[in-house]
């Protein structure tokens, strides 16, 4: 089970973002890597990677984003929210396969 | 980049079945899987299964066992999804997704008699 906290945030451009998922179980394959990756469901499109193995920003993603953590609790910051950072955040799970399994999302808006 | 071409929105009744394809115009594909992903309307993503690239193993989420097969044609490099027995709680988007990183566009499935 992955838990994302919280459900919703508003924020500011300019400001950072983080948002929290804990997964019920350790993430860290016996190759040394973290199977967490972090998605961007911008409104009317499908989801993009964003993070990959914990931290690896895939091809073309800002450096603004930025994945952490260990075993079981993951965050993804955002150093500086801009508009078209708008969307919902999923963290995704694929240590165990299967099922691959999703947070239960984070909507982020622009106040 | 990648582009993943999903098949067009569909309508069905309760109890029929529903198949929507996948391809991937110029990929190819060694190791990767493709991955079935749904969406109910305005809920998360919900993983429905995968199949390996050369079609020979497959599997899906629990709640979806007996209900849903999924297939390659390596003659057209074509990527299919079957589900059966539909009812109106399968209704939603679904997405085929390149080892859950290179996402088609969505098929809109609506199940409603």
């Amino acid at each position: 089970v992955m838990t994302q906290t919280p459900l919703s945030l508003s924020v500011t451009p300019g400001q950072p973002a983080s948002i929290s998922c804990k997964s019920s179980q350790s993430l860290l394959h016996s190759d040394g890597k973290t199977l967490l990756s972090w998605y961007l469901q911008k409104p009317g499109q499908p989801p993009q990677l964003l993070i990959y193995e914990l931290s690896n920003r895939f091809s073309g993603v800002p450096d603004r984003f930025s994945g952490s953590g260990s075993g079981t609790d993951f965050t993804l910051k955002i150093s500086r929210v801009e508009a078209e950072d708008v969307g919902v955040y999923y963290c995704m799970q694929s240590i165990q396969v299967p099922p691959v399994t999703f947070g239960q999302g984070t909507r982020l808006e622009i106040k | 980049q990648v582009q993943v071409v999903q098949s067009g929105a569909e309508v069905k009744k309760p109890g029929a079945s529903l198949k929507v394809s996948c391809k991937a115009p110029g990929y190819t594909f060694t190791k990767q899987y493709m991955h079935w992903v749904r969406q109910a309307p305005g809920q998360g993503l919900e993983w429905v299964g995968l199949i390996s690239p050369g079609g020979g193993s497959a599997a899906n989420e629990q709640k979806f066992q007996g209900r849903v097969t999924m297939t390659r044609d390596t003659s057209t490099n074509t990527f299919y999804m079957e589900l059966s027995s539909l009812r109106a709680e399968d209704t939603a988007v679904y997405y085929c997704a390149i080892d859950v990183v290179y996402w088609g566009q969505g098929t809109l499935v609506t199940v409603s008699s």
